[in-house]
């Protein structure tokens, strides 16, 4: 068990560019959580999978933002078109129960 | 809507002191609460977890109390270290939901 681990750590894009992002979450946690953090702010909830089923998503998730996790291992969360505002750090956390476990992030910035 | 406030925004100790952070939810029906801490530029590591049910939870030199009805949680450090220093982070889990809601940190600082 190594943790929640996400790649790239780091992510500079050209506005108007699609990027996307991955997730490993700890192989037992069947729950998986996207947040988005801004400097200064803590971060906010995106949406969260149980298993492959996406069951709850932020109305901050607009339609250039698409989340998946297929066969309930792995996610990934892609960013069309992006904007200089998606800008942010953004975390993966997993869960069996309760209590998170987060990963370190990816650090997008949109240039 | 669920609002979470930490005060203060940011605290500079001199190492040794005891410390209190505060953090406050404007809806009492949570299932949890947590503290988190964040170093800068990287993720969330858990320190204390309470369940709705419970008034504290003790790590360490880390305590974390509960009260629910108020809607109050207190983090308390003792005897301080630089390695303390951190941005802290309170978030509840409201109950119906599995997202957590997080207040904005408080940012440690202790000097050696």
């Amino acid at each position: 068990d190594t943790g929640v681990s996400q790649d790239p750590r780091h992510k500079i894009t050209k506005r108007g560019q699609n990027v996307t992002f991955r997730c490993d979450p700890i192989s037992e946690h069947n729950r998986l959580y996207w947040y988005r953090q801004t400097l200064g702010q803590g971060p906010e909830f995106l949406t969260y999978f149980q298993n492959e089923a996406q069951l709850e998503k932020s109305r901050l998730l607009s339609d250039r933002f698409s989340a998946e996790r297929p066969k309930g291992s792995f996610s990934t969360l892609e960013i069309q078109r992006t904007e200089q505002g998606d800008s942010a750090m953004y975390l993966c956390a997993s869960s069996r129960s309760y209590g998170y476990t987060f990963g370190s992030g990816t650090r997008l910035t949109v240039v | 809507k669920q609002e979470v406030t930490q005060i203060p925004a940011a605290l500079s100790v001199p190492e040794g002191e005891n410390l209190v952070l505060n953090c406050s939810f404007t809806d009492s029906a949570i299932y949890n609460l947590q503290w988190f801490r964040q170093d800068p530029g990287k993720g969330l590591t858990s320190l204390l977890l309470i369940q709705s049910s419970q008034r504290e939870q003790t790590s360490g030199r880390l305590n974390a109390s509960l009260d629910k009805s108020s809607g109050r949680s207190t983090l308390y450090i003792a005897a301080s270290q630089p390695g303390d220093s951190a941005t802290y982070l309170c978030a509840v889990n409201q109950g119906g939901s599995e997202k957590l809601v997080f207040g904005k940190g408080t940012k440690l600082t202790v000097n050696p």
